[in-house]
């Protein structure tokens, strides 16, 4: 059974900083994508970040600079270091595992989340 | 950036109802779309991926179809328990992805 768990998340000041943790479980952890997308209260899905198993990176514009995704493979864990938060990267983030099937990519397990407050 | 328009926002559906869900891209992302469903409190699920593939252990009444800027989710007679909001997802631009704005779709 496939399970991710994360972990790290709570309140902080703005201009602080935040780290996340998810661990991987029941699957070949280094041999998939993983991804972290974000949800603010109320609102919509919005991807954060990926990194491929080689440790290749990819941010969407609201993060890069601030955000940076990594993993230890040998440790089946997921990471996702904030700096310089803001009330904007208030959300619940979700730790995500890519699939593909062909050559087709989608999101096949999902988290729970952990909600990030960022507030004074 | 591809942008995602889901129609309707909000859905008013009744049980054993047939309802149909849109998603527009800004470009054409040939079947690289995914659906979810996620309900109050919960992490999204993953129901159809490459437009039309039903993702295992997902009920036959959900089906996907299109390609390149149209999509369509469809529940062929809407059960209890589909009460929910549903996201659409393009990965043309994969790893980057996109997200539509959600329906919710609620019981009448």
């Amino acid at each position: 059974e496939v399970l991710l768990l994360e972990s790290g998340g709570g309140l902080v000041q703005p201009g602080g900083s935040l780290s996340l943790s998810c661990a991987a479980s029941g699957f070949s952890f280094s041999s998939y994508v993983m991804n972290w997308v974000r949800q603010a209260p109320g609102k919509g899905l919005e991807w954060v970040s990926a990194i491929r198993g080689s440790g290749t990176t990819y941010y969407a514009d609201s993060v890069k600079g601030r955000f940076t995704i990594s993993r230890d493979n040998s440790k089946n864990t997921l990471y996702l270091e904030m700096d310089s938060l803001t009330a904007e990267d208030t959300a619940i983030y979700y730790c995500v595992k890519d699939n593909i099937v062909g050559a087709i990519h989608h999101n096949d397990y999902w988290g729970q989340g952990t909600l990030v407050t960022v507030s004074s | 950036d591809i942008q995602l328009t889901q129609s309707p926002s909000f859905l008013s559906a009744s049980v054993g109802d047939r309802v149909t869900i849109t998603c527009r891209a800004s470009q054409g992302i040939s079947t690289y779309l995914a659906w979810y469903q996620q309900k109050p409190g919960k992490a999204p699920k993953l129901l159809i991926y490459a437009a039309s593939t039903l993702q295992s252990g997902v009920p036959s009444r959900f089906s996907g179809s299109g390609s390149g800027t149209e999509f369509t989710l469809t529940i062929s007679s809407l059960q209890p328990e589909d009460f929910a909001t549903y996201y659409c997802q393009q990965l043309n631009s994969y790893p980057r992805s996109t997200f539509g704005q959600g329906t919710r779709l609620e019981i009448k």
